[in-house]
């Protein structure tokens, strides 16, 4: 049973655009939430998270925003630059745990120029 | 960028031989984990430690042992390969529990023929 889900396996946005993508958990003891990066042959790369007790975290082009009664973040991404092209896994972390982080399947996001 | 290596970065075997993948780091983090990517799956952990000697499973950890004898090195046996255990294998590391980021290796493809 999936506990972290990202339903959209593939996305496609113009360059330029803004890139939206989402994420929904089940586990009600998860108090932290990531996103990834991975280009082909490497491993992922730390993005941006974000504390259960916020609802928004803003880094440069990236923002996450987290709807702890929907179980539900996503990922806005603004503007959306070729280099953006990638594969991004949302992941959780359960409060007080040390087993690491539970990861959806990912979304592969294609930016057209 | 974090000092992990993971060593094959490639390797091709045959069912029923025993393979072992090496991750070694270099910045002293007590926490170590082996993570298996697949399509369709995400990213899946194996199994992860909590310090030399010290290790527990995870969500997929049939067919897998681990060993860890010293803080920088986190060892992943197949003791029997088999076909399904064909996968990319990601190491991670972490500085200490309640640093929820998790750092990743490059990855070990391993083909079971």
């Amino acid at each position: 049973d999936q506990q972290v889900k990202q339903n959209s396996p593939s996305l496609s946005v113009q360059e330029g655009r803004i890139s939206i993508l989402n994420c929904d958990y089940t586990n009600s003891m998860f108090d932290y939430f990531l996103w990834y990066k991975k280009y082909p042959a490497e491993g992922p790369t730390f993005l941006i998270s974000i504390s259960s007790i916020k609802d928004k975290n803003e880094d440069g082009r990236f923002t996450v925003f987290l709807n702890k009664s929907a179980k539900h973040l996503s990922l806005h991404i603004v503007p959306s630059q070729p280099g953006d092209s990638a594969v991004y896994f949302c992941a959780a972390k359960r409060g007080g745990g040390a087993d690491g982080l539970t990861f959806g399947k990912g979304t592969h996001l294609i930016i057209q120029p | 960028d974090a000092g992990i290596t993971q060593s094959p970065r490639h390797k091709v075997t045959e069912t029923g031989t025993p393979v072992t993948l090496r991750c070694h780091q270099t910045e002293n983090h007590r926490y170590m984990y082996w993570y298996r990517q697949d399509p369709g799956h995400g990213l899946r952990l194996i199994h992860y430690s909590y310090g030399v000697k010290d290790t527990d499973k995870g969500e997929v950890s049939d067919g897998y042992s681990v060993s860890r004898s010293k803080t920088e090195d986190f060892l992943l046996t197949l003791e029997s390969a088999t076909s399904s255990q064909t996968s990319v294998y990601f190491c991670a590391i972490s500085e200490r529990q309640g640093k929820e980021k998790l750092f990743f290796g490059s990855g070990t493809q391993l083909s079971v023929l």
